[in-house]
């Protein structure tokens, strides 16, 4: 049964820390999103990447956010200094050329 | 511009009844996908179904239903028999051919809770 795996599940942090969150995505897919989810703005797109280039990250605030593909089993978002209003669900999802995303279980994010 | 109403926040139904979960979308592209998916409590995003915009015809399976209807704009979903394990939100969405079938737009959700 081929799932997303994100790391780790849940995070609870101080503000200033670096948070490192991490997604494994599906064997064979080759493009992988993150998403933002919290109550007031819904799933939010951050980034995403197609054969570990990076495609758009218009969604991603520049100065604290960063996304990487260090290998194709292997994203990484990360923010640097973390705030309060960071607290969210990050969602990683990955398809594989069918235009239908799967998504993995999220890191809940607690920023304090 | 592109955009998916669900205009249920919160539905309450009793266990085997019907319920249906309205999903209203806007689009100017006439190639597009629609979409379901299913966030249990535990927090994770299943996904339910696509369909694209040139195929029409109603969607079964099992209890779950879809009916596509251009005419109005509308992608609902009918859960016949609701059970407790179907208590979740649900979300809709749509992507275009256009803009990226990429960049997929997600309803803000209706939570349904299923009561035994």
């Amino acid at each position: 049964d081929a799932r997303v795996t994100q790391t780790p599940r849940h995070k609870v942090t101080e503000m200033g820390q670096e948070v490192t969150m991490r997604c494994q995505p599906i064997l064979g897919h080759n493009t992988v999103f993150w998403y933002r989810q919290t109550m007031m703005q819904g799933l939010e797109l951050l980034a995403y990447f197609r054969n570990r280039a990076p495609l758009d990250d218009s969604g991603m605030p520049k100065d604290r956010f960063s996304a990487e593909m260090p290998d194709a089993t292997l994203a990484t978002l990360k923010i640097q200094p973390s705030e309060p209003r960071d607290s969210a669900v990050y969602f990683c999802a990955t398809s594989g050329g069918s235009d239908t995303q799967y998504f993995g279980p999220g890191t809940r994010l607690t920023v304090l | 511009a592109q955009k998916v109403t669900q205009a249920q926040t919160e539905i309450s139904v009793v266990e085997k009844e019907d319920v249906t979960l309205d999903c209203v979308y806007e689009t100017r592209d006439t190639t597009y996908y629609l979409f379901w998916y299913k966030q249990p409590p535990s927090g994770e995003l299943v996904f339910l179904i696509r369909r694209n915009s040139f195929d029409e015809q109603n969607e079964i399976s099992g209890r779950y239903s879809w009916n596509f209807q251009k005419s109005t704009s509308s992608f609902n979903f009918t859960i016949t028999a609701s059970q407790v394990v179907d208590s979740a939100v649900y979300f809709c969405a749509l992507s275009e051919y256009k803009t990226s079938y990429d960049k997929v737009i997600f309803g803000p959700g209706t939570s349904l809770s299923v009561i035994p």
